[in-house]
């Protein structure tokens, strides 16, 4: 049972590109969460998503961001038009439910 | 201050030893978990204890909650080198509407350095 596969591994984009960050839960896992991580510094909640809704996302940026998790596929974290405070850790997580968390091995973005 | 502080930031201690790392979280919770993150890498589960429950084991992990003092303790006991990583509290929050949670919110981490 494969786990959480999030891909890119790394992902280097200039300002003012798109970052497209994918994010395949663990099978039967229908809950999909996002987290950023700088530099010393703990996870900080996006985004929590069931399949095709959008539960909360009272942690994502206003502007730039979006987050989706269609009914097909994996899910996605879209940054637009980056800029440099864009770079950070970027983890995904799924669960059944709203109890142990399964983390992806994260995404690493620099903006240049 | 955020929901789910560990104390101390870094603690470095001699392999055998046992490590202590603390939680302090400010709103009611459903449950409470702790996480291990390597360097570069995601974050593993290690153990989760319930607003019911007082104290729980897993190997050489002990995990104590005080709702009262809204707090919790990771003890690692026989401490080795491969336990050298940052370690998370997080806590899942129990919504005033009753409507279930939101995503864990986590600490910044404890550091523990296992010297050989």
């Amino acid at each position: 049972n494969a786990g959480v596969m999030q891909n890119p591994r790394h992902l280097v984009r200039r300002r003012g590109q798109e970052a497209r960050l994918r994010c395949s839960p663990m099978k039967g896992h229908s809950h999909v969460y996002w987290y950023r991580q700088l530099p010393e510094e703990g996870l900080k909640f996006m985004v929590y998503l069931q399949k095709e809704n959008i539960i909360d996302e009272s942690g994502m940026p206003k502007e730039r961001f979006s987050a989706e998790f269609p009914k097909e596929g994996p899910s996605i974290l879209r940054i637009q038009q980056v800029v440099r405070g864009d770079s950070a850790a970027y983890f995904c997580a799924s669960s059944t439910r709203h109890e142990k968390l399964f983390f992806g091995s994260g995404t690493q973005l620099s903006v240049l | 201050s955020q929901q789910g502080e560990e104390d101390p930031q870094a603690l470095s201690i001699q392999e055998g030893e046992n490590a202590t790392m603390n939680c302090s979280y400010k709103t009611s919770i459903n449950n409470l978990q702790w996480y291990r993150q390597n360097s570069g890498r995601g974050l593993v589960h290690l153990i989760l204890i319930r607003s019911n429950e007082r104290e729980k084991h897993s190997g050489r992990l002990r995990v104590t909650l005080d709702t009262s003092k809204k707090s919790s303790s990771l003890l690692i006991t026989a401490s080795r080198a491969a336990d050298t990583a940052s370690y998370f509290c997080a806590t899942d929050r129990l919504k005033e509407s009753g409507g279930g949670a939101d995503g864990l919110t986590f600490g910044k981490g404890t550091h523990l350095i296992i010297q050989p």
